[in-house]
């Protein structure tokens, strides 16, 4: 079955350390996010990619840096830049929609909760 | 500014009845679509409804229906029949152009609570 596998589950660090989140997807998907969510508040958009090689910045990536070498895998790196790092990370795919009448909603993994001490 | 605003922090609904949770967006696109989804206590989030802004109908998937008010740029989601599985954190987002493709924006969010 195709889908978003995030890795791992649950993450403990240590202040001060670099931690990289793992998303890979086998949906064929061309863009991929990721976003944060703090307890009991909606989701932030850290970075997004549209395609390979390229990605762009969204509300909250100070602290935060990705890569795109494949389709298919968007890693987050939660550097010691940023400040308050535990929070729960969401990764998700979609297709590029190119047709006004294209649904083509956002496909999430399991998340990843981080908690950084 | 907020572009997706949910102002029911919390909701409360007997089991069986109906439930109504507000959405309203702001944009200046002609074309968007609107999702809402379902986040249990588990953290998944589970996709429920889609509603083009080409869209003339409402949508409709099973227990869940979009009141989709264009003019008023409203997408409200409304449950029938609600069921103690439907307790969970519900979430209203828009997909917008931006300059690179596409982006998703997500309200903050109803709390939704099914009494037995």
């Amino acid at each position: 079955d195709g889908g978003i596998t995030q890795s791992p589950k649950y993450l403990f660090r240590k202040e001060g350390q670099n931690v990289t989140l793992s998303c890979e997807q086998n949906l064929n998907h061309d863009a991929m996010y990721w976003y944060r969510q703090d307890p009991g508040q909606g989701l932030r958009l850290i970075y997004y990619s549209q395609i390979v090689n390229d990605f762009q910045k969204g509300d909250i990536a100070e602290g935060y840096s990705v890569s795109r070498e494949k389709k298919e895998s968007f890693p987050l790196t939660v550097t010691s830049a940023q400040k308050n790092p535990t929070a729960f990370y969401l990764c998700a795919s979609s297709t590029t929609v190119r047709r006004r009448h294209h649904n083509s909603p956002l496909h999430f993994g399991n998340g990843t909760r981080l908690t950084v001490t | 500014a907020q572009k997706i605003t949910q102002t029911q922090p919390g909701m409360f609904v007997q089991e069986k009845e109906a439930v109504t949770l507000d959405c309203t967006y702001d944009t200046s696109d002609q074309s968007y679509g609107l999702f809402w989804y379902k986040q249990p206590s588990s953290g998944e989030m589970i996709f429920l409804i889609y509603q083009g802004s080409y869209d003339e109908q409402n949508a409709t998937e099973g227990r869940y229906s979009l009141n989709f008010q264009k003019a008023r740029k409203s997408a409200n989601l409304v449950i029938s029949a609600s069921q103690l599985g439907d307790s969970a954190m519900y979430f209203c987002a828009m997909r917008e152009r931006v300059n690179y493709g596409q982006n998703f924006v997500f309200g903050p969010g109803t709390r939704l609570s099914v009494l037995p």
